[in-house]
């Protein structure tokens, strides 16, 4: 059973745009949702992340915005950049370090 | 600091053929994982080390082994590939056991023929 569900699965943005992308989870017992950015032949790194308390966090170009009620989170790029293609997964973490369920990923091009 | 590396970058087996994943952080981390990386199916916990000594299942551990060889290197063993472990294997760490941030090695692409 999938836990965190990502979409889309790929997003093709003209540069300068908003990039969009939704996921949706299940557990109520998670607390911590971060998002994983990965370019082609690397390992993903931390980008931003959110605890269920607050509704957004905003760094840079890059915000989360939290429904805790919808069970729902998202991830927009602002002034989307060539430099932003990447595959990005959101994750959702509770308690232990172990319990990290990720989404599927969405591969982002962003096109000049 | 090198981060989280892993050897080898690439390896092509043929089915029941054994190797061992390497992997290494120097950022003094306690928690080391591994994950593989399927099309569609996001990252998935084969196995994970809390600290130094300690080992435990995760998500998919069927077919996999692993040691913690010390604080610093965590190994990922297939006794006898098949081809469904062909994926993308990835090793990570976290500064302890509550580290929410994971901190993940280049990858290694596996094909089983």
């Amino acid at each position: 059973q999938q836990q965190v569900k990502q979409s889309p699965q790929s997003l093709i943005v003209q540069k300068g745009g908003i990039s969009i992308i939704n996921c949706a989870y299940e557990n109520t017992a998670f607390d911590y949702f971060p998002w994983y950015q990965q370019f082609p032949g690397k390992g993903p790194a931390l980008l931003i992340a959110i605890r269920p308390d607050v509704s957004e966090k905003k760094e840079g170009r890059f915000t989360i915005s939290f429904n805790k009620s919808a069970k729902q989170f998202s991830l927009h790029i602002m002034d989307s950049q060539p430099g932003d293609s990447a595959t990005y997964f959101c994750a959702a973490q509770s308690g232990g370090y172990q319990k990290v369920t990720f989404g599927t990923g969405t591969k982002l091009q962003v096109i000049p | 600091n090198a981060g989280v590396t892993q050897t080898p970058k690439f390896q092509v087996l043929k089915t029941g053929q054994s190797m061992t994943l390497q992997c290494a952080q120097d950022m003094n981390h306690n928690s080391m994982y591994w994950y593989r990386q399927d099309p569609g199916m996001g990252l998935r916990l084969i196995y994970y080390s809390a600290s130094e000594g300690t080992t435990d299942k995760g998500e998919v551990p069927n077919g996999y082994n692993v040691s913690r060889l010390n604080k610093r290197e965590f190994s990922l063993r297939l006794e006898s590939a098949a081809p469904s472990q062909t994926s993308v294997y990835f090793c990570a760490s976290s500064e302890n056991r509550g580290g929410r941030t994971k901190f993940f090695g280049p990858g290694t692409r596996l094909t089983v023929l």
